[in-house]
Protein backbone atom coordinates (compact mmCIF):
# COMPACT_ATOMS: atom_id res chain seq x y z
CA UNK A 1 0.00 0.00 0.00
CA UNK A 2 0.91 3.32 -0.87
CA UNK A 3 2.09 6.18 2.24
CA UNK A 4 2.78 10.18 2.01
CA UNK A 5 5.12 10.99 5.59
CA UNK A 6 5.38 14.64 6.34
CA UNK A 7 7.20 13.98 9.55
CA UNK A 8 7.10 17.69 10.51
CA UNK A 9 3.89 19.02 11.95
CA UNK A 10 4.42 22.54 12.28
CA UNK A 11 7.23 24.60 11.24
CA UNK A 12 7.65 28.26 12.48
CA UNK A 13 10.12 30.59 11.02
CA UNK A 14 10.74 34.43 10.88
CA UNK A 15 9.57 36.06 7.60
CA UNK A 16 12.07 36.65 4.59
CA UNK A 17 13.84 33.18 5.92
CA UNK A 18 14.41 30.17 3.66
CA UNK A 19 11.82 26.79 4.52
CA UNK A 20 12.12 23.36 3.43
CA UNK A 21 8.61 21.04 3.97
CA UNK A 22 9.49 17.34 3.82
CA UNK A 23 7.99 14.49 1.70
CA UNK A 24 8.89 11.04 1.77
CA UNK A 25 6.94 8.56 0.13
CA UNK A 26 6.02 4.83 0.15
CA UNK A 27 4.78 2.89 -3.47
CA UNK A 28 5.89 -0.10 -5.42
CA UNK A 29 4.66 1.53 -8.64
CA UNK A 30 7.25 2.60 -10.78
CA UNK A 31 4.75 5.21 -12.00
CA UNK A 32 3.16 7.29 -9.79
CA UNK A 33 2.78 11.50 -9.74
CA UNK A 34 3.18 13.67 -6.69
CA UNK A 35 1.64 16.57 -5.66
CA UNK A 36 1.32 19.78 -3.17
CA UNK A 37 -1.14 21.19 -2.31
CA UNK A 38 -1.68 24.20 -0.56
CA UNK A 39 -4.27 24.98 2.30
CA UNK A 40 -4.69 28.87 3.30
CA UNK A 41 -6.38 29.33 7.26
CA UNK A 42 -9.58 30.22 4.26
CA UNK A 43 -9.85 26.52 4.25
CA UNK A 44 -9.50 25.64 0.48
CA UNK A 45 -7.18 23.42 -0.99
CA UNK A 46 -5.10 24.73 -4.01
CA UNK A 47 -2.61 22.77 -6.47
CA UNK A 48 0.22 23.86 -6.72
CA UNK A 49 2.59 21.27 -8.55
CA UNK A 50 2.44 17.93 -9.97
CA UNK A 51 5.46 15.79 -10.94
CA UNK A 52 5.52 12.75 -12.68
CA UNK A 53 7.91 9.14 -11.31
CA UNK A 54 9.99 9.95 -14.56
CA UNK A 55 10.54 13.20 -14.47
CA UNK A 56 13.26 13.93 -11.73
CA UNK A 57 14.49 17.49 -12.73
CA UNK A 58 14.16 20.00 -9.79
CA UNK A 59 11.15 22.66 -10.47
CA UNK A 60 11.63 26.61 -9.38
CA UNK A 61 8.44 28.63 -10.06
CA UNK A 62 9.12 32.17 -8.21
CA UNK A 63 10.14 31.70 -4.60
CA UNK A 64 8.91 28.48 -4.86
CA UNK A 65 11.09 25.03 -5.16
CA UNK A 66 10.62 21.46 -5.34
CA UNK A 67 13.31 19.10 -4.97
CA UNK A 68 12.33 15.08 -6.33
CA UNK A 69 14.66 12.18 -5.70
CA UNK A 70 13.44 8.95 -5.98
CA UNK A 71 16.66 7.62 -4.87
CA UNK A 72 15.63 8.61 -0.95
CA UNK A 73 11.40 8.71 -2.22
CA UNK A 74 11.43 12.38 -1.22
CA UNK A 75 9.73 15.04 -2.69
CA UNK A 76 10.71 18.23 -0.74
CA UNK A 77 9.27 21.78 -1.11
CA UNK A 78 11.52 24.86 -0.34
CA UNK A 79 9.96 28.13 0.34
CA UNK A 80 12.79 30.83 -0.72
CA UNK A 81 12.55 34.49 1.13
CA UNK A 82 8.84 33.42 3.35
CA UNK A 83 6.34 35.93 3.44
CA UNK A 84 3.25 35.91 6.11
CA UNK A 85 1.01 34.82 2.94
CA UNK A 86 2.86 31.66 2.76
CA UNK A 87 1.17 30.94 6.13
CA UNK A 88 -0.78 27.91 5.50
CA UNK A 89 -1.04 24.12 6.34
CA UNK A 90 0.88 22.23 3.09
CA UNK A 91 -0.10 18.47 2.17
CA UNK A 92 1.77 16.34 -0.20
CA UNK A 93 0.18 14.06 -1.52
CA UNK A 94 0.95 10.59 -4.07
CA UNK A 95 -1.06 9.09 -7.03
CA UNK A 96 -1.15 5.84 -8.57
CA UNK A 97 -1.64 5.52 -12.49
CA UNK A 98 -2.55 2.27 -11.84
CA UNK A 99 -5.21 2.37 -9.35
CA UNK A 100 -5.32 -0.44 -7.04
CA UNK A 101 -6.22 0.18 -3.41
CA UNK A 102 -8.40 2.99 -2.43
CA UNK A 103 -7.59 4.96 -5.50
CA UNK A 104 -7.47 8.45 -5.87
CA UNK A 105 -4.75 10.78 -3.92
CA UNK A 106 -2.98 9.30 -0.76
CA UNK A 107 -1.92 12.65 1.49
CA UNK A 108 0.10 13.40 3.79
CA UNK A 109 -0.72 14.39 7.06
CA UNK A 110 0.10 17.86 5.91
CA UNK A 111 2.44 20.34 7.71
CA UNK A 112 1.06 23.64 9.30
CA UNK A 113 3.67 26.56 8.24
CA UNK A 114 3.39 29.92 10.26
CA UNK A 115 5.51 32.72 8.96
CA UNK A 116 6.31 35.04 11.59
CA UNK A 117 6.50 39.01 10.56
CA UNK B 1 -14.81 29.86 -15.18
CA UNK B 2 -13.34 26.49 -14.58
CA UNK B 3 -14.73 24.94 -10.70
CA UNK B 4 -16.01 22.72 -8.50
CA UNK B 5 -18.98 23.77 -6.65
CA UNK B 6 -20.42 22.18 -3.32
CA UNK B 7 -23.35 23.02 -1.71
CA UNK B 8 -23.39 24.03 1.44
CA UNK B 9 -20.69 25.21 2.67
CA UNK B 10 -21.91 25.20 5.90
CA UNK B 11 -24.30 22.77 7.72
CA UNK B 12 -25.14 21.44 11.35
CA UNK B 13 -27.73 19.15 11.60
CA UNK B 14 -28.62 16.28 14.30
CA UNK B 15 -28.19 12.76 14.39
CA UNK B 16 -30.05 10.40 12.01
CA UNK B 17 -31.43 13.59 9.74
CA UNK B 18 -30.69 12.22 5.70
CA UNK B 19 -28.52 14.71 4.00
CA UNK B 20 -26.99 15.39 0.69
CA UNK B 21 -24.20 17.53 -0.25
CA UNK B 22 -24.01 18.53 -3.78
CA UNK B 23 -20.65 18.45 -5.89
CA UNK B 24 -20.64 20.01 -9.15
CA UNK B 25 -18.02 20.78 -12.07
CA UNK B 26 -18.02 22.22 -15.08
CA UNK B 27 -14.44 20.76 -16.75
CA UNK B 28 -16.06 17.60 -18.09
CA UNK B 29 -13.49 15.55 -16.33
CA UNK B 30 -14.32 11.79 -15.73
CA UNK B 31 -12.66 11.37 -12.55
CA UNK B 32 -14.53 12.67 -9.41
CA UNK B 33 -14.15 12.31 -5.60
CA UNK B 34 -14.87 12.62 -1.89
CA UNK B 35 -12.16 13.68 1.01
CA UNK B 36 -13.12 14.29 4.12
CA UNK B 37 -10.43 15.98 6.30
CA UNK B 38 -10.02 15.39 9.98
CA UNK B 39 -7.23 17.07 12.67
CA UNK B 40 -4.20 14.85 12.66
CA UNK B 41 -5.52 12.80 9.74
CA UNK B 42 -5.28 14.74 7.12
CA UNK B 43 -7.33 13.81 3.77
CA UNK B 44 -9.18 10.86 3.00
CA UNK B 45 -10.79 9.21 0.21
CA UNK B 46 -14.72 8.15 0.74
CA UNK B 47 -15.87 7.71 -2.41
CA UNK B 48 -14.46 8.12 -6.15
CA UNK B 49 -16.40 7.73 -9.64
CA UNK B 50 -13.86 6.86 -12.91
CA UNK B 51 -17.56 7.79 -14.66
CA UNK B 52 -21.06 8.38 -15.66
CA UNK B 53 -22.64 5.25 -13.36
CA UNK B 54 -19.27 3.69 -12.19
CA UNK B 55 -18.43 4.59 -8.52
CA UNK B 56 -16.17 3.01 -5.83
CA UNK B 57 -15.39 2.71 -2.45
CA UNK B 58 -12.58 4.98 -1.09
CA UNK B 59 -10.37 4.33 2.35
CA UNK B 60 -13.56 5.54 4.53
CA UNK B 61 -16.96 4.64 2.92
CA UNK B 62 -18.64 3.42 5.67
CA UNK B 63 -22.37 5.71 6.10
CA UNK B 64 -21.66 7.22 2.92
CA UNK B 65 -23.53 6.84 -0.53
CA UNK B 66 -22.71 8.24 -4.04
CA UNK B 67 -24.56 8.58 -7.13
CA UNK B 68 -23.01 9.42 -10.99
CA UNK B 69 -26.22 9.98 -13.00
CA UNK B 70 -24.26 12.87 -14.77
CA UNK B 71 -20.89 13.50 -16.12
CA UNK B 72 -20.95 16.77 -13.88
CA UNK B 73 -22.43 15.60 -11.03
CA UNK B 74 -21.22 13.82 -7.56
CA UNK B 75 -23.61 14.03 -4.72
CA UNK B 76 -22.48 13.15 -1.25
CA UNK B 77 -25.31 11.45 0.60
CA UNK B 78 -25.47 10.42 4.32
CA UNK B 79 -29.01 8.56 4.91
CA UNK B 80 -28.80 8.44 8.77
CA UNK B 81 -25.68 11.00 10.14
CA UNK B 82 -23.80 10.49 13.17
CA UNK B 83 -21.61 12.37 15.04
CA UNK B 84 -18.32 10.70 13.92
CA UNK B 85 -19.01 11.91 10.90
CA UNK B 86 -18.47 15.79 11.93
CA UNK B 87 -15.64 16.99 9.37
CA UNK B 88 -14.64 19.18 6.70
CA UNK B 89 -15.70 17.42 2.98
CA UNK B 90 -14.09 18.60 -0.06
CA UNK B 91 -15.30 17.00 -3.64
CA UNK B 92 -12.37 17.06 -6.28
CA UNK B 93 -12.35 16.54 -10.15
CA UNK B 94 -9.77 15.68 -12.27
CA UNK B 95 -9.54 14.60 -16.73
CA UNK B 96 -8.45 11.12 -15.54
CA UNK B 97 -6.94 8.99 -12.39
CA UNK B 98 -4.05 10.29 -10.80
CA UNK B 99 -4.30 13.46 -12.86
CA UNK B 100 -4.69 16.80 -11.04
CA UNK B 101 -7.25 16.90 -8.68
CA UNK B 102 -9.47 20.07 -8.58
CA UNK B 103 -11.06 20.87 -5.15
CA UNK B 104 -14.20 22.47 -4.89
CA UNK B 105 -14.41 24.86 -1.62
CA UNK B 106 -15.45 22.75 1.19
CA UNK B 107 -18.41 21.89 3.29
CA UNK B 108 -18.21 21.61 7.27
CA UNK B 109 -20.52 19.49 8.49
CA UNK B 110 -21.25 19.14 12.30
CA UNK B 111 -23.69 16.68 13.45
CA UNK B 112 -24.88 17.14 16.52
Amino acid sequence: AQKVTQAQTEISVVEKEDVTLDCVYETRDTTYYLFWYKQPPSGELVFLIRRNSFDEQNEISGRYSWNFQKSTSSFNFTITASQVVDSAVYFCALGLYSGGGADGLTFGKGTHLIIQP
Amino acid sequence: EAQVTQNPRYLITVTGKKLTVTCSQNMNHEYMSWYRQDPGLGLRQIYYSMNVEVTDKGDVPEGYKVSRKEKRNFPLILESPSPNQTSLYFCASSLIRADTQYFGPGTRLTVL
